[in-house]
């Protein structure tokens, strides 16, 4: 049983479309995370929620959306996809806040072409 | 802001050998240090952690020690395999309930047989 899936697994799209990703975690946690991993390994987060609420909004461009419709699922959608954007997008979650234990799904492979 | 200074990468050891990927801080307040570990093709995982000076982190033959004095959090095993192939992350995150784990660069291990 997968803790945190991420949908798609590996996603290939032209430059200006829109384009969501999907994560669910079945851990029963309440804080969920958005994280960018560039072409060097680099990672910096991109948004966190804790039961549903916006507590992290890290300066992304607001082509990038993310929506927590509950406390198990964070999704990420975002317009107008340009060269830049392609990158593998990691979904986590933890269970208390603050504690720095997060649990990663295996990534999400966004390349624009 | 934070951040994470790890050693340039890529390493590349023979089984047995003794590794050390070296990793200091900069924090204003007293952070809690992480190694995390990234397989091929994976997301993350925690590998270890220490949350005040002193304190040692140990998982899986791997250890690392928090040094106040000298803001570091070295990585050493003693004896590497095959199978500790992969990219290991440094990574701190402020105690008072901050959401954001603050990731360094990565570092690329590879161990032959």
């Amino acid at each position: 049983d997968t803790a945190v899936s991420q949908t798609p697994k590996y996603l290939v799209t032209q430059m200006g479309n829109d384009k969501s990703i999907k994560c669910e975690q079945n851990l029963g946690h309440d804080t969920m995370y958005w994280y960018k991993q560039d072409s060097k390994k680099f990672l910096k987060i991109m948004f966190s929620y804790n039961n549903k609420e916006l507590i992290i909004n890290e300066t992304v461009p607001n082509r990038f959306s993310p929506k927590s419709p509950d406390k198990a699922h964070l999704n990420l959608h975002i317009n107008s996809l340009e060269l830049g954007d392609s990158a593998v997008y990691f979904c986590a979650s933890s269970r208390l806040v603050g504690s720095g234990e997060l649990f990663f799904g295996e990534g999400s492979r966004l390349t624009v072409l | 802001g934070d951040s994470v200074t790890q050693m340039e990468g890529p390493v590349t050891l023979s089984e047995e050998a003794f590794l050390t990927i070296n990793c200091t801080y900069t924090a204003t307040g007293y952070p809690s240090l992480f190694w995390y570990v990234q397989y091929p093709g994976e997301g993350l995982q925690l590998l270890l952690k220490a949350t005040k000076a002193d304190d040692k982190g140990s998982n899986k033959g791997f250890e690392a020690t928090y040094r106040k004095e000298t803001t570091s959090f070295h990585l050493e095993k003693g004896s590497v395999q095959v199978s500790d192939s992969a990219v290991y992350f440094c990574a701190l995150s402020e105690k008072g309930g901050s959401e954001k784990l603050v990731f360094g660069k990565g570092t690329k291990l590879t161990v032959n047989p």
